[in-house]
């Protein structure tokens, strides 16, 4: 089955810094590529969607300059977190959607700035 | 925003069938009901799909009613793994096929 691979799976990062979150599609291509933040005991909000090549579309309210979103390849999407704050601390999963397979999730980045 | 109603949470006997509803009133004709759980901390687990028929595999059985304002998902024997947060989504075609994800109804299995 298809496989989405997420690094790193947990970071501490000190305010002020960035953190890139990759995410990895290993067995088919993802033409399209869907970033989500969860807070504890909330549900998956989207943030963004990508697709290889373009830029990528935020969600409203999303600041496209702080969460950095590049789909430079068919297996591969980035978020970084640009001058990260405890405010940005949450869970992020991406989402990889291929012709065959539908949307597969990655399993989760957990952020937490100090 | 989703366009679906979950319960909050459920229980279930462990061994029993696992009844999860949804309601989607609004649905399009286009628009499929998709399945995912995710357990504490992890990412969301595929489940199923569907548009108007009914559908079934190794995991579980979607029944959706045939005016498909509303469908269950059936864990046909439910066990501790199973208790996890069960998400029905419809898939919001005309808008790049997005998934939201609305509240998700919490499933506890218990012995």
């Amino acid at each position: 089955g298809a496989v989405v691979s997420q690094h790193p799976s947990w970071v501490i990062c000190k305010s002020g810094t960035s953190v890139k979150i990759e995410c990895r599609s290993l067995d088919f291509q993802a033409t399209t590529m869907f970033w989500y933040r969860q807070f504890p005991k909330q549900s998956l909000m989207l943030m963004a969607t990508s697709n290889e090549g373009s830029k990528a579309t935020y969600e409203q309210g999303v600041e496209k300059d702080k969460f950095l979103i590049n789909h430079a390849s068919l297996t591969l999407s980035t978020l970084t977190v640009t001058s990260a704050h405890p405010e940005d601390s949450s869970f992020y999963i991406c989402s990889a959607r291929g012709a065959t397979y539908g949307y597969t999730f990655g399993s989760g980045t957990r952020l937490t700035v100090v | 925003d989703a366009k679906t109603t979950q319960p909050p949470s459920m229980d279930c006997a462990e061994g029993r069938a696992a009844n999860l509803p949804c309601n989607h009133s609004t649905i399009s004709g286009n628009e499929y009901v998709y399945w995912y759980r995710q357990i504490h901390s992890q990412g969301p687990q595929y489940i199923i799909h569907g548009l108007k028929n009914n559908e079934t595999n190794e995991m579980a059985s979607l029944i959706i009613t045939e005016d498909r304002k509303s469908s269950t998902l059936i864990l046909p024997h439910a066990t501790l793994r199973d208790t996890a947060v069960y998400y029905c989504i419809v898939r919001v075609g005309d808008q790049g096929g997005k998934l939201i994800f609305g509240q998700g109804t919490e499933l506890s299995v218990k012995p």
